[in-house]
């Protein structure tokens, strides 16, 4: 049974820094690996899908890389900014198209 | 398009009560998924559908909930009878995986329901 975990659960940094975000799993015959968004009391936004053939994504300050055969992801999110303040959830898809999510990591950017 | 809609937004009522959740996915996506989250448990699967049939409902917790797909636009999640432990946010998902290769799931904004 495919596991999901993201460590930390919990991160405070001072505006500016880098943010490391960490997601692992326990199966490694996944589809793709999405990386999610959620503000308190909102619905997910997707931030980036990396494909199981490819390393890694980027979008603006936004980086996630894959790797399969360790069970690992991680998203850099660069310069960080207080509305960088949410919960970052990570999500592997298997061949059938069903998501297991991580518990999230929740981000606070202090001014 | 408007993305996933989800309705009701909020939803508190009595135990014992029915409750029905409703979800319009992405026109043109085939598949359509109802999570649930909650803090204990996080974003669990309850159940999936591929063109309107049901495909893997095995996360769906007990007999109590049910889900249906009578076309294309349109799906239900009712909990009959409702008991304060099904308190949680239920969300709405779809993709197009006719279509597209990325598998990626787009998400409805949520129904948070309170079960009193």
């Amino acid at each position: 049974k495919q596991e999901v975990t993201q460590i930390p659960a919990a991160l405070s940094v001072p505006e500016g820094e880098n943010l490391v975000l960490n997601c692992s799993f326990t199966d490694s015959a996944i589809y793709n690996l999405q990386w999610f968004r959620q503000d308190p009391g909102k619905g997910l936004t997707s931030l980036l899908l990396i494909q199981s053939s490819q390393r890694e994504q980027t979008s603006g300050r936004l980086n996630a890389s894959l790797d399969k055969s360790s069970g690992r992801s991680t998203l850099y999110i660069a310069a960080s900014q207080p509305g960088d303040s949410a919960t970052y959830l990570c999500a592997v898809t298997d061949s059938w198209g069903k998501l297991q999510f991580g518990a999230g990591t929740q981000v606070v950017v202090t001014p | 398009d408007a993305g996933v809609i989800q309705s009701p937004r909020h939803e508190v009522t009595e135990m014992g009560q029915e409750v029905t959740l409703r979800c319009k996915p992405i026109s043109g996506h085939d598949y359509l998924f109802w999570y649930r989250q909650t803090m204990m448990r996080g974003l669990e699967l309850l159940i999936y559908f591929n063109n309107n049939v049901p495909i893997d409902d095995s996360g769906m917790p007990e007999d109590r909930f049910s889900a249906k797909m009578p076309n294309a636009s349109f799906s239900t999640l009712k909990i009959q009878p409702s008991e304060p432990r099904d308190s949680a946010v239920y969300f709405c998902a779809s993709n197009d995986r006719l279509h597209s290769s990325y598998n990626e799931q787009f998400f409805g904004p949520g129904t948070r329901l309170t079960v009193l």
